[in-house]
């Protein structure tokens, strides 16, 4: 168990939908990191939060964001579905801003119809 | 651009058989190497990581992989493998920016033969 937990569990949504989803950090921790992984791939880096703040960003369109918050929990919202948003989305929390280890939740299936 | 390559989508061994599942990685620096291991429908698990120092570095679950410069590559080992190491497992490296992002791999779907 890493202590880092994610809500829902799974989710279905229909396209053009939006959705959040939840993630909270391990006990310590000041980073989140967000990744999404479709089916038989590795996970994609969407983005990360440190103290708040956006810190750094992967190909994803701005239909992605989110938010942490002061107690370093953080949400994923996604709007305006799609098809290919269908994805296990993986949150990881770490201890600094750095080259630290990323220990992660055990994901929110997003299944979109 | 930073990458890594699992090469071996799928492996079969069996129960009691050693592994090696590879990894090799493009980056430009010493990098920050990590495998993780994912039961289905489940999150990552760490089972080790390589920063500095030792390039032989021992995980868990009698998990140990090399780092090798020269070669790029930081491939996993375990001399005997369980039926309960049948999972996914990923190769990261940590991205060379702020947010020292995670790259994975393909991954590489681990099969164990009674």
């Amino acid at each position: 168990e890493t202590g880092v937990t994610q809500s829902p569990t799974h989710l279905i949504k229909t396209r053009g939908q939006q959705v959040t989803l939840r993630c909270s950090s391990q006990s310590g921790h000041n980073t989140v990191s967000w990744y999404q992984q479709a089916l038989g791939q590795g996970p994609q880096f969407i983005f990360q939060y440190y103290r708040e703040e956006e810190n750094g960003r992967g190909n994803f369109p701005p239909r992605f964001s989110g938010l942490q918050f002061p107690n370093y929990s953080s949400e994923l919202n996604v709007n305006a579905l799609e098809l290919d948003d269908s994805a296990l989305y993986l949150c990881a929390s770490s201890g600094q801003g750095g080259p630290d280890t990323q220990y992660f939740g055990p994901g929110t299936r997003l299944t979109v119809l | 651009a930073q990458s890594v390559t699992q090469p071996d989508i799928h492996i079969t061994v069996s129960e009691g058989a050693s592994l090696e599942l590879r990894c090799n990685y493009s980056y430009g620096a010493t990098p920050y190497l990590f495998w993780y291991v994912q039961s289905p429908g489940q999150g990552l698990q760490l089972l080790l990581k390589y920063f500095s120092g030792d390039t032989l570095v021992q995980g868990i679950k009698g998990f140990e992989a090399e780092f090798k410069r020269s070669q790029s590559s930081f491939n996993l080992r375990k001399p005997s493998v369980h039926w309960s190491d049948a999972a996914e497992y990923f190769c990261a490296v940590g991205a060379a920016d702020s947010s020292y992002k995670l790259i994975f791999g393909s991954g590489t779907r681990l099969l164990v033969r009674p």
